[in-house]
């Protein structure tokens, strides 16, 4: 049984587009929200987060949304550069433990 | 500022044999985690350690055991490799539970 969801196993946007990745979750008591990007033979490095009592939360070129009622919340990437080509997972905390997504690879072509 | 070191980077074993994963954190964290990832597949919990002498189990812990007898190291052990457990596996840690997890490169494990 999957908590957090990311239904797009890849995603492809032109350079300078704006990047969007999805990530579904069904457990309300989730109470924090959060995106790694890993690079081939690295770990996941922590990139942005979102408390559940927000709807947005932005850092640069990176914006977290957060829809409470839908369970949906997504990353916005804008403009995206070739350093986004990545794997994204999105995770979620509930009882102080955290759940990862299957993660979505970003291409971004030139 | 080293963070989370991880040896070795890669790995072959055959079915049977055992061998340990090691993790080092330069953090004073207190939360470490293991954690394996199959192609295709999310990042899965295997155990994870809320201070020195305290380990629990996290989603696939079969197959595993850990040990953490200080702040910095939590080692991984495989007693009888399996083809099953081939995959990348990734230590973490925080500071406090579901705090940011900062991640080692991983050790990708190969059995034959």
């Amino acid at each position: 049984d999957q908590q957090v969801k990311q239904n797009s196993p890849s995603l492809s946007v032109q350079e300078g587009r704006i990047s969007i990745l999805n990530c579904d979750y069904t457990n309300s008591m989730f109470d924090y929200f959060l995106w790694y990007k890993k690079y081939p033979a690295e770990g996941p490095t922590f990139l942005i987060s979102i408390s559940s009592i927000k709807d947005k939360n932005e850092d640069g070129r990176f914006t977290v949304f957060l829809n409470k009622s839908a369970k949906h919340l997504s990353l916005h990437i804008v403009p995206s550069q070739p350093g986004d080509s990545a794997v994204y997972f999105c995770a979620a905390r509930g009882a102080g433990k955290i759940i990862f997504g299957k993660g979505t690879r970003l291409h971004i072509l030139p | 500022n080293a963070g989370v070191t991880q040896t070795p980077k890669f790995r072959i074993l055959k079915i049977g044999q055992s061998m340990t994963l090691q993790c080092t954190q330069d953090m004073n964290h207190n939360y470490m985690y293991w954690y394996r990832q199959d192609p295709g597949m999310g990042l899965k919990l295997i155990y994870y350690s809320v201070g020195a002498g305290i380990t629990d189990k996290g989603e696939v812990p079969n197959g595993y055991n850990v040990s953490r007898s200080t702040t910095e190291d939590f080692p991984l052990r495989l007693e009888l490799a399996a083809p099953s457990q081939t995959s990348v596996y990734f230590c973490a840690s925080s500071y406090r539970a579901g705090d940011t997890q900062y991640f080692g490169p991983g050790t990708r494990l190969t059995v034959l």
